[in-house]
């Protein structure tokens, strides 16, 4: 079966300081991955997907950047945070084709910038 | 007109009760539709896709309608346990990651 793992699960970070975080795929080859963010009061916000390694599409243009060094490996990552990068984040896999497939998501990050 | 949108709620409704979500979506070229559960401070899980012809998976109930372009939750008998915020999923497009709605949060008591 599959399984996706993302950490940390939780961190607190100071304003303009770096951020990494990871996900991993296992039994599965080839899928979608996303990263979502849920800020407080507001919805799932799509904030990048890749469809192979090396592809990365971003949907809202920010201070976040996404790289998928292996096939089920999926890396968030900020050079500087900002207060509002707080939120809780959530990285997703598909199975690989269409991207309107059915996603399932790993527990969570949960980031407080202070 | 945002791309998805739900009535936040919440929806506070005894046990046994009936309970009905709607969610509407703004382009009519979307071809897949889902509803997903989250409890507090976990990650959405998904409770069912949602099929053209409607479908049910025990006490839940998912339909689509095209034409007004929303689907819709019904939860029948509904249990403490079903405290939580559904949350609708559409994509925007073929071929487009899914997009989410805000939630719709429901609370049963006893």
């Amino acid at each position: 079966s599959q399984t996706i793992h993302q950490w940390p699960a939780t961190l607190v970070q100071p304003v303009g300081s770096p951020l990494s975080l990871e996900c991993t795929v296992e039994g599965t080859s080839n899928p979608n991955l996303y990263w979502y963010r849920q800020a407080a009061g507001r919805g799932l916000q799509l904030l990048f997907y890749s469809v192979g390694i090396g592809q990365i599409s971003s949907e809202v243009p920010q201070n976040l950047s996404a790289s998928r060094p292996q096939d089920r490996q999926f890396i968030l990552s900020s050079k500087k945070l900002l207060l509002s990068d707080s939120g809780f984040y959530l990285c997703a896999w598909s199975s690989s084709g269409q991207l309107g497939n059915t996603i399932y998501f790993g527990e969570g990050s949960w980031l407080t910038v202070v | 007109r945002k791309e998805v949108e739900q009535d936040p709620g919440p929806f506070n409704v005894p046990e046994g009760a009936t309970v009905a979500f709607n969610c509407t979506y703004s382009n009519s070229a979307s071809q897949s539709f889902f509803w997903y559960r989250q409890d507090c401070r976990k990650e959405p899980k998904l409770l069912m896709s949602v099929y053209s012809s409607g479908n049910e998976d025990g006490r839940f109930t998912a339909q689509l309608n095209r034409a007004s372009q929303y689907i819709s939750l019904l939860i029948r008998d509904s249990k403490l346990s079903d405290s939580a915020t559904y949350l609708c999923a559409v994509n925007h497009q073929a071929g487009t990651a899914l997009i989410f709605g805000k939630g719709t949060t429901l609370s049963v008591s006893s």
